[in-house]
C-alpha cells in the first residue's frame, strides 16, 4: 500500500523557468492538499482539491501559481516564472474524504524546489 | 490573524529523559489539534491528536495535554531516545475547519545518548 509519492524530490530551476510538481494520492484517497514550507518555518496551506475540482485555493499566491486535479493522473503544483522566494519544500497529503486534521490525511516526503 | 506558535525552537535532552515541547495557539475556534513529526528529508508523521473535548490523551511514549483556557498544548515524550530527534510541530484546523491545518514553527528536538 504505497503512501502519497511525490515527484520529483527535488527540483533546481532558474529564475523565470516553470516549476511542476506532481503529487500521487494513496489509493482509494480522493482528496489532495497541497502545502509549503519556507526554510524554517511550519507548513502552511495553499489548495485543496478533490478530481477535477478546486475546492479551496485560499492559500495560493494570487498569481503564477496553479494546481490541478484531474480525472486521471497525479496532482500538478505549477509554478510559472519562478523567483528566489518560491524556493521552499512543498508538500501533498492525501485523504479518502473530506475531513479534519488527521482522518485519512498523510503527507508526501515533499518536493524541494530550489529556484538559482 | 490566526497563528500558532511555539515557545522553543530547540530543546536538547539526555537519552531516557522525559521531553515537553509546548505550543500556543491563538484562534478560540480551533477544536482538533494534532502533533506532527518531522525527520530530515521526510514529510510530516501523525504522532498524536486531541479534540476540544479532551484535556488529556495518551498513546505510545507520548501525551497530549490541551488547556483551552490559555490556548496552549503539550507534547510529552517519555523515555526520550534518539530516534526522536526530530522537528515537532504542533497544528490546529484553522478555526474550526474540516480540512485546512495550521501548523506552528516547530521544535527542534535533540537526543543526547
Amino acid at each position: 500500500n504505497a503512501g502519497v509519492m511525490q515527484n520529483p524530490r527535488h527540483l533546481v530551476r532558474r529564475r523565470g523557468q516553470e516549476a511542476r510538481l506532481r503529487c500521487s494520492p494513496m489509493k482509494g484517497h480522493s482528496h489532495v492538499y497541497w502545502y509549503r514550507q519556507l526554510p524554517e518555518e511550519g507548513l502552511k496551506f495553499m489548495v485543496y482539491l478533490q478530481k477535477e475540482n478546486i475546492i479551496d485555493e485560499s492559500g495560493m499566491p494570487k498569481e503564477r501559481f496553479s494546481a490541478e486535479f484531474p480525472k486521471e493522473g497525479p496532482s500538478i503544483l505549477r509554478i510559472q516564472q519562478v523567483v528566489r522566494g518560491d524556493s521552499a519544500a512543498y508538500f501533498c497529503a492525501s485523504s479518502p474524504r473530506r475531513q479534519g486534521g488527521n482522518y485519512g490525511y498523510t503527507f508526501g516526503s515533499g518536493t524541494r524546489l530550489t529556484v538559482v | 490573524g490566526e497563528s500558532v506558535g511555539l515557545h522553543l525552537p530547540t530543546l536538547s535532552v539526555q537519552e531516557g529523559d522525559n521531553s515537553i515541547i509546548n505550543c500556543a495557539y491563538s484562534n478560540s475556534a480551533s477544536d482538533y489539534f494534532i502533533w506532527y513529526k518531522q525527520e530530515s528529508g521526510k514529510g510530516p508523521q501523525f504522532i498524536i491528536d486531541i479534540r476540544s473535548n479532551m484535556d488529556k490523551r495518551q498513546g505510545q511514549r507520548v501525551t497530549v495535554l490541551l488547556n483551552k483556557t490559555v490556548k496552549h498544548l503539550s507534547l510529552q515524550i517519555a523515555a526520550t531516545q534518539p530516534g526522536d530527534s526530530a522537528v515537532y510541530f504542533c497544528a490546529t484546523n484553522s478555526g474550526g475547519s474540516n480540512y485546512k491545518l495550521t501548523f506552528g514553527k516547530g521544535t527542534l528536538l535533540t537526543v543526547n545518548p
